[in-house]
């Protein structure tokens, strides 16, 4: 059964910085490709992050360009989320998804439980 | 980025009802777009995958249509459990974008 638990949300002060992770079982964590979503309380979804399999190729929002980093640890089965810099509006609820097959990187067929990021003074 | 814009934002609607979201992107997209479905408090579920193709456990009273720019989920006739918000997401490229969403609510 894939599982993906979020873990390391918080409240952080504004230009602070955070890593959020997501533990993943259940599957060949290395031959997929994992992305991160985001929805901000009340609000709709945000894509934020895809990285492909094994350390591949990485991908961002434009809001989050040159202060976040998506990264993986194969051996720990681990995907990782950097937030620096962090903005009001970068408070959400980060979820880890990934698609159902290894050579797709998108279409989103299981989801974390997501984890709460809040940034405020 | 692609944009996606979807329609409407909410609508009320009964159990029995033919309900019908849009989403219209900024530039073609071919097939690339996917429905999901979120409930309060809860991961959004994938419905529908390149435009057309039901996810596996997906009731077949759910449906999507569309190529290009416009998109269309459908749903033939609401359920107590269909109340929630719907959202598209283009997945042509990079940066993947969403609609803005689409709550259906209880007439």
């Amino acid at each position: 059964e894939v599982q993906l638990l979020e873990s390391g949300g918080g409240l952080v002060q504004p230009g602070g910085s955070l890593r959020v992770s997501c533990a993943a079982s259940g599957f060949t964590f290395s031959s997929h490709a994992m992305s991160w979503v985001r929805q901000a309380p009340g609000k709709g979804l945000e894509w934020v992050s895809a990285i492909r399999g094994s350390g591949g190729s990485t991908y961002y929002a434009d809001s989050v360009k040159g202060r976040f980093t998506i990264s993986r640890d194969d051996s720990r089965n681990t995907l990782y989320l950097q937030m620096n810099n962090l903005r009001a509006e970068d408070t959400a609820v980060y979820y880890c998804a990934k698609p159902q097959s290894p050579t797709t990187v998108t279409t989103f067929v299981y989801w974390g439980q997501g984890t709460l990021v809040t940034v405020s003074s | 980025a692609i944009q996606m814009t979807q329609s409407p934002s909410s609508l009320s609607a009964s159990v029995g009802d033919r309900v019908t979201i849009t989403c219209r992107a900024s530039q073609d997209i071919r097939n690339d777009l996917g429905w999901y479905q979120q409930k309060p408090g809860k991961a959004p579920k994938l419905l529908i995958y390149a435009a057309s193709t039901l996810q596996s456990g997906v009731p077949s009273r759910f449906s999507g249509s569309g190529s290009g720019t416009d998109f269309t989920l459908t749903i033939s006739s609401l359920q107590p459990e269909d109340f929630a918000t719907y959202y598209c997401l283009q997945d042509y490229n990079f940066p993947q974008t969403f609609g803005q969403g689409t709550k259906v609510e209880i007439k």
